[in-house]
């Protein structure tokens, strides 16, 4: 079983709608919590990261993690075209950080 | 934000030759590096954590002989993938830490794909 798992999709929605990614993981030691999207061709880049259990809310985009049950989620609202990108999740013990396989989003005009 | 520079982007290299890939932070001093190999549709695989003026720790399974790792100044990290052979051909990316793991500071270079002829 990987660490971290992640839905690959791809998961397409048209635009304006609302976009729910989830990640389930199963190393306790994890604290924090990243999401990552990654362009075609690109290194990711970090979106948002969330510390033990909670929402935290950046522009469009809010994150949560629910400790209990081991369970990451990436809300976007009103999402757009230039969205579509695929998402990475991420768990980080100490030093290391473990991805999840990503979650491929189009959002179609 | 902090910068991460990858180069070359893209190298085509022929069966048997070595290609070097530098990895620079730009606008901090990154005690620790990262290096890790994306195949298509595939999450990163993490190959090794490069630590400035020490020796690489390799990943289980991961060749150090043939990837050999270089963090010879706290800006400056290199992959150097020997002899190189088609099945090499992927998509490296380096990462690297500005400050501590914990808050989420881990910046992504853009990557370079190498293929292997």
């Amino acid at each position: 079983q990987k660490e971290v798992e992640q839905d690959p999709g791809p998961l397409s929605v048209p635009e304006g709608a609302i976009v729910s990614l989830n990640c389930t993981y199963s190393n306790s030691a994890f604290q924090y919590f990243m999401w990552y999207r990654q362009y075609s061709r690109k290194g990711p880049e970090l979106l948002m990261y969330t510390y033990s259990s909670g929402n935290k809310e950046d522009g469009r985009f809010t994150a949560q993690v629910d400790k209990s049950s081991k369970y990451i989620s990436l809300f976007i609202r009103d999402s757009q075209p230039s969205d579509s990108a695929t998402y990475l999740c991420a768990g980080s013990a100490g030093n290391m950080l473990t991805f999840g396989g990503g979650t491929r989003l189009m959002v179609k005009p | 934000g902090a910068v991460v520079s990858q180069h070359p982007s893209r190298v085509i290299c022929k069966s048997g030759t070595s290609v070097k890939i530098e990895c620079r932070s730009l606008d901090f001093q990154a005690t620790t590096m990262f290096w890790y190999r994306q195949f298509p549709k595939q999450s990163l695989m993490l190959m090794a954590t490069s630590n400035e003026g020490s020796k690489a720790t390799y990943e289980q399974g991961v060749e150090k002989d043939k990837f050999l790792i270089n963090h010879a100044s706290l800006t400056l990290s290199t992959l150097t993938v020997t002899s190189a052979h088609p099945e090499d051909s992927s998509f490296y990316i380096c990462s690297a830490i500005s400050g501590s793991m914990g808050s989420g500071e881990l910046f992504f270079g853009e990557g370079s794909r190498l293929t292997v002829l």
